[in-house]
């Protein structure tokens, strides 16, 4: 079966800081990976997704089937980056996602 | 704009009575699921459907029932609510196609078991 591991549930950091949210998962399989974040008060929502590769909000996370990791990093936080962050796993076997979540991380920008 | 819509955003019922919450979407996707999520837990899926197509999770109690009656409602109904269904529920919808596997989600509906 596979899990998602988020070590930290919380993180807080000044603004300005490199901010790195760790995520483990464990999987047999190829997966796909996403980091959706949840602001205060809003919904739920994909921040990125490994397999386009792309940097979101100055977020970027790279695939290390190696140590299974998908951490999600930023060079230089910002206030607003304060939220919740939740790293997810598509376990795939069908040509749709369905998720398994991380306990989440309570990412804090302190000014 | 495109979105997910759920109702009520926050539903108190009582112990044993039962509850229905409700999701809408105007993004015309395929596949619609249901999540529980308790507090400082993370979302749980409990069952989606593909089109018509209903999917339980294997470990969703039987106190909980879907109905998707068209492509843009679904429904989460809780037969016999009880003290540990208190819990936030989430609906989201995906497009079905490999892909495209982003999934969007509606703000929630907070249940109270009384």
């Amino acid at each position: 079966a596979q899990r998602v591991t988020q070590p930290e549930k919380l993180l807080s950091v000044f603004k300005g800081a490199p901010v790195e949210l760790k995520c483990n998962y464990s999987y047999s399989g190829s997966p796909e990976l996403f980091w959706y974040v949840q602001y205060s008060r809003q919904r739920l929502q994909l921040l990125l997704r490994h397999i386009s590769r792309e940097s979101i909000k100055g977020f970027t996370a790279d695939l290390n089937k190696g140590e299974t990791s998908f951490h999600l990093k930023k060079p230089f936080a910002q206030e607003e980056d304060s939220a919740m962050y939740y790293c997810a796993l598509n376990a795939g076997g069908t040509s749709y996602g369905k998720l398994t979540f991380g306990q989440g991380t309570i990412l804090t920008v302190h000014p | 704009d495109a979105m997910v819509i759920q109702n009520p955003r926050y539903q108190v019922t009582q112990f044993g009575k039962p509850v229905t919450l409700s999701c809408s979407q105007t993004l015309n996707h395929n596949v619609m699921y249901w999540y529980q999520q308790k507090s400082s837990q993370a979302p749980k899926l409990l069952f989606h459907y593909y089109d018509k197509d209903f999917n339980n999770e294997a470990d969703t109690p039987d106190n909980f029932q879907s109905r998707r009656p068209n492509t843009s409602f679904c429904f989460l109904d809780i037969r016999s609510p009880g003290l540990g269904d208190a819990a936030m529920y989430l609906c989201a919808t995906s497009r079905g196609e490999s892909g495209y596997n982003e999934q969007f989600f509606g703000p929630g509906t907070r249940l109270t078991v009384l």
